[in-house]
C-alpha cells in the first residue's frame, strides 16, 4: 500500500495563477483532510470531507476550494494564488470521521511558493 | 472558537534526559487527544493517543497524561535518544461541526525537540 500520496511535491506559482493539489489514498478510508503548515502556527485545517459526497470548511478555508472526486481522491484548488498561501500543504485520511477515536494518516506534503 | 495551545515551542535536552510537552484545550466536550511526531521532510505520524475516560497512558518510553478538569494534557518522553529529535504536535477533537455534523482535529502550534548526544 502506498498510503496517502500527494502531487506535486514542490510548486512555484506567480500571484494570480491557479493550481490544483492532488491527493489520493489506497486504504479505503472514509474521511480526508487538507491542512496547511506554517512556521509557529502548527497544522491548520483548510477543508475536510467526512465521507464521500460531503465537504466542510475548516479553520482557514478562504481562497481555497475542494473536490471529493471519489472515495480515494480529494483535491485542493487555489483559484487565484496569493503570497499568503505560501506554505506546506498536507493531505490526510482516516477510517472514520474525526469525531471518533481514530488515527489520521498524512501524506508527504506539497511545498508551495507563491511569488 | 476552538483552540489548542502548546508549550514550549522549542525544547533542547541531553540524551538520556526526560522531555515534557504541555497542551491546553478550550472545548470541554473534546474527548480524544492524539500526539503526532513529524520528522524532517515528512508528514506527521501518530505516536500515542488518549481518550477522555483515561488519565494516563504509557507506551515504552512515551506517556501521555490528561487532566480534564484543568483541560490540560502532556507528553512525557523518558530516556531521550537522538532519534527522538523531531517536531511534536498535540491535538484535540472538536465534535459535531460542519454541515455533515462530524468532528475535526485542532492541532497545537508544535514543539521542536532537539536531543543532543
Amino acid at each position: 500500500n502506498a498510503g496517502v500520496t500527494q502531487t506535486p511535491k514542490f510548486q512555484v506559482l506567480k500571484t494570480g495563477q491557479s493550481m490544483t493539489l492532488q491527493c489520493a489514498q489506497d486504504m479505503n478510508h472514509n474521511s480526508m483532510y487538507w491542512y496547511r503548515q506554517d512556521p509557529g502556527m502548527g497544522l491548520r485545517l483548510i477543508y475536510y470531507s467526512a465521507s464521500e459526497g460531503t465537504t466542510d470548511k475548516g479553520e482557514v478555508p478562504n481562497g481555497y476550494n475542494v473536490s471529493r472526486l471519489n472515495k480515494r481522491e480529494f483535491s485542493l484548488r487555489l483559484e487565484s494564488a496569493a503570497p499568503s498561501q505560501t506554505s506546506v500543504y498536507f493531505c490526510a485520511s482516516s477510517p472514520r470521521a474525526a469525531t471518533f477515536y481514530n488515527e489520521q494518516f498524512f501524506g508527504p506534503g506539497t511545498r508551495l511558493t507563491v511569488l | 472558537g476552538e483552540n489548542v495551545e502548546q508549550h514550549p515551542s522549542t525544547l533542547s535536552v541531553q540524551e538520556g534526559d526526560s522531555a515534557v510537552i504541555k497542551c491546553t484545550y478550550s472545548d470541554s466536550a473534546s474527548n480524544y487527544f492524539p500526539w503526532y511526531k513529524q520528522e524532517l521532510g515528512k508528514g506527521p505520524q501518530l505516536i500515542i493517543d488518549i481518550r477522555s475516560n483515561v488519565g494516563e497512558k504509557k507506551d515504552q518510553r512515551i506517556a501521555v497524561t490528561l487532566n480534564k478538569t484543568a483541560k490540560h494534557f502532556s507528553l512525557h518522553i523518558t530516556e531521550t535518544q537522538p532519534e527522538d529529535s523531531a517536531v511534536y504536535f498535540c491535538a484535540a477533537n472538536v465534535l459535531a461541526s460542519g454541515s455533515s455534523n462530524t468532528g475535526k482535529l485542532i492541532f497545537g502550534q508544535g514543539t521542536t525537540l532537539q536531543v543532543k548526544p
